[in-house]
């Protein structure tokens, strides 16, 4: 088991759905990362939030939208997504100067 | 900007065989940080071993080795009498430093398969 959790491990929607992924961390890791992953490609940044603030959005599309509600939590909030959004979603944690930790990911499939 | 290349994309070994995963790294800086991820395929990545860029010893772990070579922007991965559960995808990264403004920059990534 990881330290840091994904939920669901699995997410099937329509196009028009609303949506949320949720990462959950207990290990004090005070930045926090949201990264797709196409199948058989390497993990693509998507946002990092440092103490609770967003510091890095890789230009992501406003169809996907972060939130850090608190030192423990991260969300990913799904909105009017396109079959192209199908992919694995992974959250990491970190200590500022540790390496990232990763969940084990939510697949999502886009209808 | 960074580049990390992992030339080989899959490699099937039989088990107990020796299997060195190939990483070659870009960067013009001088302070730089290395990293090998293991994503077996039920999704995790799994944090393996973080190398500085001015700390060029090699490491052992138990069945694991990496060898670092600045000389030739390199850091090689072995796996010694590899068993089934190695099979995963392997992942060499890079970043310019550690922390929430420092970017992972991947490889494509290798797929090993050991049989049994």
């Amino acid at each position: 088991d990881t330290e840091v959790t994904q939920t669901p491990k699995h997410l099937v929607m329509g196009m028009t759905n609303k949506k949320s992924l949720k990462c959950e961390q207990h290990m004090g890791h005070r930045a926090m990362y949201w990264y797709k992953q196409k199948a058989k490609k390497p993990p693509e940044l998507m946002f990092v939030y440092s103490y609770e603030k967003l510091s890095i959005n890789e230009s992501v599309p406003s169809r996907f939208s972060p939130e850090c509600p608190n030192s423990s939590l991260l969300n990913l909030h799904l909105h009017a997504l396109q079959p192209e959004d199908s992919a694995l979603y992974l959250c990491a944690s970190s200590h500022p100067a540790e390496p990232q930790h990763f969940g084990d990911g939510t697949r999502l499939s886009i209808l | 900007a960074q580049k990390v290349t992992q030339a080989q994309t899959e490699i099937s070994v039989v088990e107990k065989e020796d299997v060195t995963l190939d990483c070659v790294y870009e960067t013009r800086d001088t302070t730089y940080y290395l990293f090998w991820y293991k994503q077996p395929p039920s999704g995790e990545l799994v944090f393996l071993i973080r190398r500085n860029s001015f700390d060029e010893q090699n490491e052992i772990s138990g069945r694991y080795s990496w060898n670092f070579q600045k000389s030739t922007s390199s850091f090689n991965f072995t796996i010694t009498a590899s068993q089934v559960v190695d099979s995963a995808v392997y992942f060499c990264a890079l970043s310019l430093g550690v922390g929430a403004n420092s970017k992972l920059t991947f490889g494509k990534g290798i797929t090993l398969s050991v049989r049994p």
